[in-house]
Parts: C-alpha cells; sequence; structure tokens
C-alpha cells in the first residue's frame, strides 16, 4: 500500500525557515517524480515544486521560487521541501504527492497534508 | 500561466441524479504528438486529502466507480456523475499539467440535497 507521510510544519514566525519532510513507503521511491502542492485554509489546490525521480529536473511555482527548495533522499526514501523568508501568504496545509508517470504531473497518491502556519 | 476556469462553483443534487461540471482551460492541453489530453480530476471530500479520480481527460483510475465520467478535448472538459451517491460529497478539481506551471481549477463544490 503507497503511504507517504509528511512532517515538520507547525507555527512559525514571517520571514524564519521550516523543513518539510514526507517519508514515503509501498512504492520504489526512486522510480518516481514527487510534487509538493498546498492549500491555504478553505481555499483551492496549488501546486508549489516538483522533483524528478533523480533530482535531475526541479521546477517551482512562482510565488515559491527563490524562497523553497525541493530535494530528495532515495535511501532514505524521503522528499523534503526547505522553506525560507516565510510569509503570511504561506499558510498552507501541504501536501506530499507521488507523480503517476515520468513526465506525467498529475498526482496519484497524496499524503494527509502537514500545516504550516506563518504568523507573528 | 494556463488559467482553469471551473463552473459551476457549487450545485445541489439529488441522490440518483446526473451531474455535470465543467472545466475550461485558457490554452488547449492537447498535445499534438500523442494526441493526449493533459487534464486530470480530482475529488476532495470534507477533511480529506485529494483523491485522483481520471487522468488524460477520460481514464479513470483503478477502483474509481464507472459513475464518474471525463469526457472533453482541447480546451473544454466536462465531469459527469451519472448517478450522484450520497458519498459523492466533495469538492471537485481539475488540474492541468500540460506545462509548468501546473495549475488547478477552483473547483466545484458538491452538495447533496
Amino acid at each position: 500500500e503507497v503511504q507517504l507521510v509528511e512532517s515538520g510544519g507547525g507555527l512559525v514566525q514571517p520571514g524564519r525557515s521550516l523543513k518539510l519532510s514526507c517519508l514515503a513507503s509501498g512504492f520504489t521511491f526512486s522510480n518516481y517524480g514527487m510534487n509538493w502542492i498546498r492549500q491555504a485554509p478553505g481555499k483551492g489546490l496549488e501546486w508549489v515544486a516538483s522533483i524528478s525521480s533523480s533530482s535531475s529536473y526541479i521546477y517551482y511555482a512562482d510565488t515559491v521560487k527563490g524562497r523553497f527548495t525541493i530535494s530528495r533522499d532515495n535511501a532514505k526514501n524521503t522528499l523534503y521541501l526547505q522553506m525560507t523568508s516565510l510569509r503570511s501568504e504561506d499558510t498552507a496545509l501541504y501536501y506530499c504527492a507521488r507523480q503517476g508517470g515520468v513526465w506525467d504531473y498529475y498526482f496519484d497518491y497524496w499524503g494527509q497534508g502537514v500545516m504550516v502556519t506563518v504568523s507573528s | 500561466d494556463i488559467v482553469m476556469t471551473q463552473t459551476p462553483s457549487s450545485q445541489a443534487v439529488s441522490a440518483g441524479e446526473k451531474v455535470t461540471m465543467s472545466c475550461k482551460s485558457s490554452q488547449s492541453l492537447l498535445y499534438s504528438e500523442n494526441k493526449k489530453n493533459y487534464l486530470a480530476w480530482y475529488q476532495q471530500k470534507p477533511g480529506q486529502s485529494p483523491k485522483l479520480l481520471i487522468s488524460w481527460a477520460s481514464t479513470r483510475e483503478s477502483g474509481v466507480p464507472d459513475r464518474f465520467i471525463g469526457s472533453g478535448s482541447g480546451t473544454d472538459f466536462t465531469l459527469t456523475i451519472s448517478s450522484v451517491q450520497a458519498e459523492d460529497l466533495a469538492v471537485y478539481y481539475c488540474e492541468q499539467y500540460y506545462d509548468t506551471p501546473f495549475t488547478f481549477g477552483s473547483g466545484t463544490k458538491l452538495e447533496i440535497k
């Protein structure tokens, strides 16, 4: 059974940093591209970042480019999102999601999400 | 960026009724080389993570009931639920994965009368 379990969220002040993790199990993690997608409270879905299976291809939404860094450790089956210079508008539930295919950026499995609240 | 527009924003139907919801993209999602539409549909039930229902505009995921039908091509897409069940109460999102940034529609909230 595919499982994605996010961790690392919490309350953080504006301008500070936070690092999210997503532990994957139930599939061969190193074969799949992975993504972070967020959902502000009561709002819709926003794709944040994507990383290919070997980390060769990385993409970001303009809203986080230069502030967030996606990475992965295939030996640990773990996806990361390093978030810096956090803003109030980054407050959201952050989901880790698996891509459906190498170049197919639909998301076939999602974690339960981890909440990030940016507030003073 | 490709803008995804979903209508209606919400609708209420009775169990057993047929419901359709629309998703329009600001540019074509049909890739000429493989004739595929890069469009997915997700269902998000209250308090849950989104669940993939349909990819490639019309390919139902394994385990998704056949009452969920995706159709359309180019810029106009539709999700049809042929006979709504109480458990279909959810927000439905479309997503384009034709190009970065990958973008979602604002969702259609389905309520059961």
